[in-house]
């Protein structure tokens, strides 16, 4: 299993800004993966973040709007840049671990709400 | 394009009722199918499920998986309201990491 510890745990931030999420994990992990939650909406894909390369972004997501940074196999931030209402969502980070026993464990989550 | 549907989306029931979720999917080389509560931010882990027919289960819920029809679902039984989240169900192809989720059904159990 692994431990994710993501922060922070909320904020309220103004129109226009920028907001950087970190996500620590307990143990070495090649990908992390970071994830969009609209409000009554499922969990989106924004990005993958591989240790030593760019960030590979799913299509509707921009690395301008979306930067992510991976310095190490433990540790990874995803910053929302010029935020507007429509950033409000819940972001999660998560890694997965496969194997025989895979899953997809995720952090605490941020809840992000933009004025 | 991989696609998870789920139904129903929204679901209320009262305390000891059974419920039964259903996720049906769509993905190109499929490896497995995956299980989450959610009550507040974070997704919880449930089951993952990769083989037809052979039943997961953990407590009063269980999940089974039909790779002909391309469907599963996730059972509840006596339900309680502390079982009240949404329940996402997520796929994996081959070869890759990452998860197409479903809509997800939020369950409400009223005591």
């Amino acid at each position: 299993s692994a431990v994710i510890s993501q922060k922070p745990s909320r904020d309220i931030c103004q129109r226009g800004t920028s907001l950087t999420i970190q996500c620590q994990v307990d143990s070495q992990v090649t990908m992390m993966f970071w994830y969009r939650q609209q409000p009554g909406q499922s969990l989106t894909l924004i990005a993958t973040a591989n240790q030593g390369s760019e960030a590979t972004y799913e299509s509707g997501f921009v690395i301008d709007k979306f930067p992510i940074s991976r310095p190490n196999l433990t540790f990874s931030t995803l910053t929302v840049s010029n935020m507007s209402p429509e950033d409000s969502s819940i972001y999660l980070c998560s890694v997965y671990t496969g194997g025989t026993n895979e899953k997809l464990f995720f952090g605490s989550g941020t809840q992000l709400s933009v004025l | 394009e991989d696609k998870v549907v789920q139904s129903p989306l929204s679901l209320v029931v009262h305390e000891g009722d059974t419920v039964t979720l259903n996720c049906s999917y769509e993905v190109t080389n499929f490896r497995s199918l995956l299980w989450y509560k959610q009550e507040k931010k974070a997704p919880t882990f449930l089951f993952m499920l990769t083989s037809s027919g052979i039943e997961k289960k953990s407590g009063r819920l269980s999940s089974i998986l039909d790779k002909k029809e391309l469907f599963s679902i996730l059972n509840i039984t006596a339900t309680q309201t502390g079982d009240s989240a949404v329940y996402l169900c997520a796929v994996v192809a081959q070869g890759a990491q990452k998860l197409v989720f479903g809509q997800g059904t939020r369950l409400t159990i009223n005591p």
